[in-house]
């Protein structure tokens, strides 16, 4: 049974610093995906890693996989309140899968940015 | 954009009903899946179809089932309602990854 992990489960911290956000999971998966949620609403795709040590960016926020440590991160850098939120990632279970299959969900990271 | 659309955003229900979830998608992917997001479980996985009349069950299949007879169209099943299956219910579809998520229905059992 896949598992997959993220800590922190919570996390608060102010603006302008930087913090990094693990996920790790128990199989061997190739595709890793990480989501946002804001309150109330549905969740948004950030970013799609689906080789070992890709790399993708987006404004300040930073993902990577290594695929034989089966971990990846979410790298937050100089925080702004705009990116409080919930934070997943999410593996699919076989290495190779072409998307058919459903994904397993960490629990979420909980980020509050204060000003 | 894609456009993942769930029938209700709210929906009470007494126990022993049966209750139908509705999720509908523009963008004729092959892929749909039903999740529910509890408080600190994160999203699990019930069911998922990859193609019409198609269904697979995930990780917490019980007390659910699914319809799919038209490809834009996948549906919820809750046979015979239960106050532990209040939760979010989350519908997604895909045609190859990422996943595209509806709003959510937050389904309350009473």
């Amino acid at each position: 049974e896949l598992k997959v992990e993220q800590n922190p489960l919570f996390l608060s911290m102010q603006e302008g610093k930087n913090y990094t956000i693990y996920c790790n999971y128990s199989t061997t998966s190739d595709r890793l995906y990480w989501y946002r949620q804001d309150p109330g609403k549905s969740l948004e795709s950030l970013f799609v890693l689906l080789s070992n040590g890709a790399v993708k960016q987006e404004g300040r926020l930073m993902a990577s996989l290594d695929t034989k440590a089966r971990l990846s991160t979410l790298h937050i850098t100089a925080a702004v309140h705009d990116l409080s939120a919930t934070y997943f990632c999410a593996v699919d279970p076989l290495a190779g899968g072409g998307g058919a299959d459903g994904l397993t969900f960490g629990k979420g990271t909980h980020l509050i940015i204060q000003p | 954009d894609v456009k993942v659309t769930q029938s209700s955003r709210y929906l009470v229900k007494r126990t022993g009903e049966k209750v139908f979830l509705e999720c509908v998608q523009d963008m004729d992917h092959e892929n749909m899946f039903w999740y529910r997001q509890d408080p600190g479980l994160g999203l699990r996985l019930i069911y998922f179809s990859y193609d019409v009349k198609m269904k697979e069950k995930g990780d917490i299949p019980e007390g659910y089932s699914v319809s799919r007879e038209k490809k834009e169209r996948f549906s919820l099943i809750l046979e015979s309602a239960s106050t532990n299956q209040t939760s979010m219910y989350l519908c997604a579809s895909s045609a190859s990854q990422p996943q595209h998520f509806g709003d959510g229905t937050r389904l309350s059992i009473l």
